[in-house]
Parts: C-alpha cells; sequence; structure tokens
C-alpha cells in the first residue's frame, strides 16, 4: 500500500545551518506529494507542494523536488532560523484519490 | 485568511461516553476531511465527505465513527463509545483548490 517514511527526530541545528530532512515514498502511479509544517500550537500548515516528476516545490526559503527515479521528496532550505522550529511532515495523494498519507513528522528546533 | 476552525481545543471524556468534535471548514470549500494522531506516531487519514455523504474512510473508521454536516458551517465527528485507544489528536481539514488541504489547530481527546 501507500506510504510515506520520513527521517527521524529530533532534528537540532545551530541558526543559519542547512537542513535537510528525508522522505521517501511508496505509491503507485503518480502522487502529488507535501511537506506541512506544524508550529507550536497550532494545526498543519501547506509549506509545499510538488504535483509531479521534477517539479519544485518551494516556499518561505524551503524546497523540495520531486524525484520519481528515487521516490524521495527531501525537504531543504539554506539557512535555518529560530522562527523555523516546528514539526515538518511529508505527505502523499495518490492519484485519483483526496485523503493524505502522511510521515512520522520530525521536529526541528533551531539555536541562536 | 481564512482558516479552519475546530472546538474543543481539548476534551476529557469517560471511556464508554459519547464524544462530538465540531469543526468549522473554510466556508467555500467543498470537501471535507478528519485525521487523527496519537502521540507519537503518524496523522492517520479517518474520513472525508462530500456532497453530503462520506467519500472514503479508512479501516480506522468503523461503526463507533460517524460524521454530520448539521448545518451550513458545522462538521462533526462523533465516537459513540469512547475506547482508551482513541485518545489522539483529531484534526479537521477542507479541501476548495484541488490538491491543497487547510488544517484546522486539532482537538486533543483524552479518554480516561
Amino acid at each position: 500500500g501507500d506510504s510515506v517514511t520520513q527521517m527521524e527526530g529530533p532534528v537540532t541545528l545551530s541558526e543559519e545551518a542547512f537542513l535537510t530532512i528525508n522522505c521517501t515514498y511508496t505509491a503507485t502511479g503518480y502522487p502529488s506529494l507535501f511537506w506541512y509544517v506544524q508550529y507550536p500550537g497550532e494545526g498543519l500548515q501547506l509549506l509545499l507542494k510538488a504535483t509531479k516528476a521534477d517539479d519544485k516545490g518551494s516556499n518561505k526559503g524551503f524546497e523540495a523536488t520531486y524525484r520519481k527515479e528515487t521516490t524521495s521528496f527531501h525537504l531543504e532550505k539554506g539557512s535555518v532560523q529560530v522562527s523555523d522550529s516546528a514539526v515538518y511532515f511529508c505527505a502523499l495523494r495518490r492519484t485519483g484519490a483526496n485523503n493524505l498519507f502522511f510521515g512520522t513528522g520530525t521536529r526541528l528546533t533551531v539555536i541562536p | 485568511e481564512p482558516e479552519v476552525t475546530q472546538t474543543p481545543s481539548h476534551q476529557v471524556t469517560q471511556m464508554g461516553q459519547e464524544v462530538i468534535l465540531r469543526c468549522v471548514p473554510i466556508s467555500n470549500h467543498l470537501y471535507f476531511y478528519w485525521y487523527r494522531q496519537i502521540l507519537g506516531q503518524k496523522v492517520e487519514f479517518l474520513v472525508s465527505f462530500y456532497n453530503n455523504e462520506i467519500s472514503e474512510k479508512s479501516e480506522i473508521f468503523d461503526d463507533q465513527f460517524s460524521v454530520e454536516r448539521p448545518d451550513g458551517s458545522n462538521f462533526t465527528l462523533k465516537i459513540r463509545s469512547t475506547k482508551l485507544e482513541d485518545s489522539a489528536m483529531y484534526f479537521c481539514a477542507s479541501d476548495g483548490v484541488p490538491y491543497e488541504q487547510y488544517f484546522g489547530p486539532g482537538t486533543r481527546l483524552t479518554v480516561t
């Protein structure tokens, strides 16, 4: 069945460090891929998405590229800030369906 | 910016009791969802709702669960007889633009 495997956390980085959170998926067909972020006390917010192979989603300095050959959608940011501290969820939506499959989430803490 | 709201933020109930979790989706959205996240585990899809009926549901969504859109704004999840294992964070989401689900802040359900 469909699934998302996400890098285990927690991740602690110093401000301005480079961030990578790995995400790989298993799905038939051509799913759409998403990164959601959850700030403390808030709901899940869509961070970025990609709907087909080789698409790059980007938002707020974060990027992720849909790699069908490696079934991956790794999240990257060149220089993290304290305000990026949150839990990050990778998710997929398979073709023809509406519901999302989520990874376990990765907690990021950025220290000054 | 429009947002999905959920009430209550925290619900404590005794095993065997009925609970109703409430959500107000974004007003022009057409698809509505419930997800849950047991502490430390993945966010899991429960059910999707469109045009006043369930469009998809997971194996978690058994006869103890029901959903309803009682009026033009609210979307509710009812658990008829709660079990200890129902303790989780429950997220409501709604979907207007294709492939972009907007999530509420969640209701933490604690069953004692």
